[in-house]
């Protein structure tokens, strides 16, 4: 069983539209999170949600709104899509929010904008 | 966030062990210091991580400076399944949220020779 797993694991899509990038855990963690890695490999945090409420708000343009319907799952849409949002999206989760404990990444999503 | 410094590349032969340097000099006294590693397209995976006495586990040791300004994760026996990229980062209290975040560097770049 894969313990955090994102889908779809490839997007391809033009410049204006809009999608969703699905992500669920289940290892019963309270605490999920988006990573994006652009093309320089850096990993940078967008979001982070403990118990279904918003605690990490990165500088990221509005056009991204992450939804966390429950604990298990936290899903990021993006409307508009631009060039510059080509990334690998990388969900992860952690049992709490807490400085001793270990980050559970899945396998991210390449999203390739023409 | 503060901040950490590792070489940008270290090679090593397999079987051989290996010592990844990181320095931490801005660390603050409640500072975890985490590692993971990125295997080529694959999502961050977690090593190990401490706060000021050495740690071991199974994939790796990690020994910490006595003034945690600095820390070294060791491999024991390197294989080429260990070649990746590998971070070292501060997991650091969010005073707005008391929440944490892991905030990625560049990372090492690991070449395991056969």
């Amino acid at each position: 069983d894969t313990a955090v797993s994102q889908t779809p694991k490839y997007l391809v899509t033009q410049m204006g539209n809009d999608k969703s990038i699905k992500c669920e855990q289940n290892l019963g963690h309270d605490t999920m999170y988006w990573y994006k890695q652009d093309s320089k490999k850096f990993l940078k945090i967008m979001f982070s949600y403990n118990n279904k409420e918003l605690i990490i708000n990165e500088t990221v343009p509005n056009r991204f709104s992450p939804k966390s319907p429950d604990k298990a799952h936290l899903n990021l849409h993006i409307n508009s899509l631009e060039l510059g949002d080509s990334a690998v999206y990388f969900c992860a989760s952690s049992q709490e929010l807490g400085l001793n404990t270990e980050a559970f990444f899945g396998q991210g999503t390449r999203l390739t904008v023409v | 966030d503060a901040k950490t410094t590792q070489p940008n590349s270290m090679e090593s032969n397999e079987e051989e062990p290996v010592h990844l340097p990181c320095n931490h000099s801005t660390i603050s006294g409640t500072d975890y210091i985490h590692w993971y590693r990125q295997l080529p397209s694959q999502g961050p995976e977690y090593v190990i991580h401490g706060l000021t006495s050495n740690v071991n586990n199974r994939m790796a040791s990690l020994a910490i400076a006595e003034d945690r300004k600095s820390s070294t994760l060791i491999l024991h026996r390197a294989t080429l399944r260990d070649a990746a990229v590998y971070y070292c980062i501060l997991r650091s209290l969010l005073k707005e949220t008391s929440g944490s975040r892991l905030t990625f560097g560049e990372g090492t770049q690991l070449t395991v020779n056969p």
